[in-house]
């Protein structure tokens, strides 16, 4: 859904470097969701914010791997230390409510690690 | 046991067919269902939702949900290749939000 602005769409990061992938989520939509998805794989839930709160962070890799949802701003998914295997289409989705609302999905940043 | 499985496909149907989309899921107690649609290298688009037993129309989709066998399906009438694309089977887990547990997806093919 164009409403929901992720970048950059495409990021190429050298191994050990730090990846920043942001999304705006669409007008009046104070939820935000990230979800990644490997390589012939399913999209898999990472991380659940409400401005300035983490709600449900169950999906996220223990270690490397953060998020924020600021009062001003985008979102942040934060990568540090990049491996290979975090190569993958992140996706940023936001709905204006909770479970009885659907989620759309901005178009994805798709990161390579060389 | 995967949480939502769908058959990986590809399913072939010619222009004008009927298209049968089949999910099943193994939490028992999800309330809400959802239907997207991927094409090759682009986001998720929302096709349908689902909330209650039996069927929900919008347009050439129609979303099937029946709790007491776990199953979800969804219908796509007079078929495009436009419709070529793999769609995704969404189970919401979240209490109070969306937690999106996906199927694999199932690849379709509309050929003309």
């Amino acid at each position: 859904n164009a409403g929901v602005m992720q970048n950059p769409r495409h990021l190429v990061r050298r191994r050990g470097q730090e990846a920043r992938l942001r999304c705006s989520p669409m007008k009046g939509h104070s939820h935000v969701y990230w979800y990644r998805q490997l390589p012939e794989e399913g999209l898999k839930f990472m991380v659940y914010l409400q401005k300035e709160n983490i709600i449900d962070e169950s999906g996220m890799p223990k270690e490397r791997f953060s998020a924020e949802f600021p009062k001003e701003g985008p979102s942040i998914l934060r990568i540090q230390q990049v491996v290979r295997g975090d190569s993958a289409a992140y996706f940023c989705a936001s709905s204006p409510l909770g479970a009885l609302t659907e989620a759309f999905f901005g178009q994805g940043t798709r990161l390579t690690v060389v | 046991q995967k949480e939502v499985e769908q058959n990986s496909g590809p399913l072939s149907v010619p222009e004008g067919a009927i298209a049968s989309l089949n999910c099943t899921y193994s939490d028992r107690g999800s309330q809400s269902f959802f239907w997207y649609r991927q094409y090759s290298g682009k986001s998720p688009e929302l096709i349908m939702s689902i909330y209650s037993n039996g069927d929900k129309e919008d347009g050439r989709f129609t979303a099937q949900l029946n709790k007491a066998s776990q199953y979800v399906s969804l219908l796509i009438r007079d078929s495009q290749p436009s419709d070529s694309a793999t769609y995704l089977c969404a189970v919401n887990r979240g209490t109070g939000f969306q937690k999106l547990v996906f199927g694999t997806g199932t690849r379709l093919l509309v050929s003309p």
